[in-house]
């Protein structure tokens, strides 16, 4: 079992580059969300998903873009990096025990994936 | 608005003493709380989690943490560490909020545990 997956491990990106950070589930959680870990910050809200087709932004969602075509995968865009995306980037899944679309974290456990070390030169 | 408040941003401790890694929310709703550890080059996994009933709650690894309403805290305790503790340390509250519920993070605790 797989877990969260992200892929890459690490990148190195100039100024004005486009990319996608790849997330994968394969425990077919409905939640699913990007956070950003910088020093003495903890992790940031970025975007997340309730369920596929359905998107939201977090609390520092600038200069970012999610899709989610399907509850295994929430790919995260960044339109054109700055030195500002120097990050740490972590993707996280949850399943939702409520029935309707709204279900989020709530009282279930959100599991992480390996993180992605972004730098932005 | 809700926030998490870790206040010491590192706990060196030797091996084999008690540790206490604290933890302060601001909420006006009822919330679940959390403690994950991230180890180096890691990603977060969970230690522990309060949604109801008693208020000391324990985790793996030897970890427990108790919730404390009325001082709105958190705090995670070990009565004995050990090296392999040494890891950054973070307490999470998740609220209801904009029709869904969001995970927020303290900005962490780093527990080095010396020999």
């Amino acid at each position: 079992n797989a877990g969260v997956t992200q892929t890459p491990k690490f990148q190195v990106l100039k100024t004005g580059q486009s990319m996608t950070l790849q997330c994968a589930q394969d425990m077919n959680h409905e939640y699913m969300s990007w956070y950003r870990q910088d020093p003495g910050m903890g992790l940031r809200l970025i975007h997340y998903s309730v369920g596929a087709g359905i998107t939201d932004q977090g609390e520092v969602p600038n200069g970012y873009n999610v899709s989610r075509s399907t509850t295994e995968d929430f790919p995260l865009r960044l339109l054109s990096a700055a030195p500002s995306q120097t990050s740490v980037y972590f993707c996280a899944s949850s399943y939702s025990f409520y029935s309707d679309w709204t279900g989020g974290l709530g009282n279930t456990e959100a599991f992480f994936g390996q993180g992605t070390r972004l730098t932005v030169v | 608005a809700q926030s998490v408040t870790q206040l010491d941003s590192q706990v060196p401790v030797f091996e084999e003493a008690p540790v206490e890694l604290r933890c302060n929310y601001s909420s006006s709703v009822s919330v679940y709380l959390f403690w994950y550890v991230q180890y180096p080059n890691q990603g977060l996994q969970l230690l522990l989690k309060y949604l109801s009933g008693s208020t000391l709650v324990k985790g793996i690894n030897g970890f427990e943490a108790e919730f404390n309403k009325s001082q709105t805290s958190f705090h995670l305790r070990k009565p004995s560490v050990h090296i392999s503790d040494t890891a950054e340390y973070f307490c999470a509250v998740s609220v209801w909020m904009d029709s869904s519920y969001k995970l927020i993070f303290g900005s962490g605790t780093r527990l080095l545990v010396r020999p």
